[in-house]
């Protein structure tokens, strides 16, 4: 199963783009990369999903290095709602397996 | 709006109570889960279902025991559970599982403490 490593923390300036990084080395090449985030007391909630090309939606962009072995959230003007915890997951068999993901902290 | 709803919101019960945690869904999937998050811990998957057929129990405490009488339908039942269970529960979808591209939608949780 391909683990995934994050930073415990990062902060942001509101209206700036967040960026944050995820490392999957151990990736295979039928796994998806899936992001979801946790607001503070809710479920979490799906953001983004990507193979091997870029994906873009309303919420966020996820850009996907060549190789496969990290990818980058970029959420283009984070908002003070944008607070939350972000998990970047490569899906085992379907199974959502979730680590201790990056608190991102919008600040004004 | 996910389309996964989970009641009750918050619950309290006492250590010999029984109780039980509902959870609808409304997207058409054959798939549910049930998550347990404590505080200060990553989510942990408890149950999977798919097709009404449990496929999945991660080692969980005989105390709670799910059910799931069709695939829009998933419940929780509680018996006799410890201050140590207090958690959110999460209960989720997606439109089947083992595969590789499976976006998975949760509820809101449901917040149990445990007195």
């Amino acid at each position: 199963d391909a683990k995934t490593t994050q930073p415990t923390s990062m902060d942001c300036a509101e209206g700036r783009a967040a960026n944050l990084p995820c490392n999957h080395s151990t990736i295979s090449g039928n796994e998806y990369v899936y992001w979801y985030r946790q607001i503070h007391s809710q479920g979490p909630q799906y953001i983004i999903h990507g193979l091997k090309n870029n994906e873009t939606n309303e919420m966020a962009s996820l850009i996907i290095t060549e190789d496969r072995k990290s990818s980058t959230l970029i959420l283009p003007h984070a908002t003070l709602r944008d607070t939350a915890v972000y998990y970047c997951i490569v899906i085992p068999g379907g199974k959502l397996i979730f680590g201790q993901g990056t608190e991102l902290s919008v600040k004004p | 709006e996910t389309g996964v709803t989970q009641t009750p919101r918050h619950l309290v019960m006492g250590m010999t109570n029984k109780k039980s945690l509902k959870c609808e869904q409304h997207l058409g999937h054959n798939a549910m889960y049930w998550y347990k998050q404590s505080a200060k811990k990553p989510l942990e998957l408890m149950f999977v279902y798919n097709f009404k057929e449990q496929t999945e129990n991660n080692s969980v405490p005989s105390r709670f025991s799910p059910e799931c009488p069709n695939s829009s339908h998933l419940f929780l039942h509680l018996h006799t559970l410890q201050p140590e269970d207090s958690a959110l529960y999460l209960c989720a979808s997606s439109q089947d599982i083992d595969r590789n591209l499976n976006t998975i939608y949760f509820g809101e949780g449901s917040w149990l403490t445990v007195v």
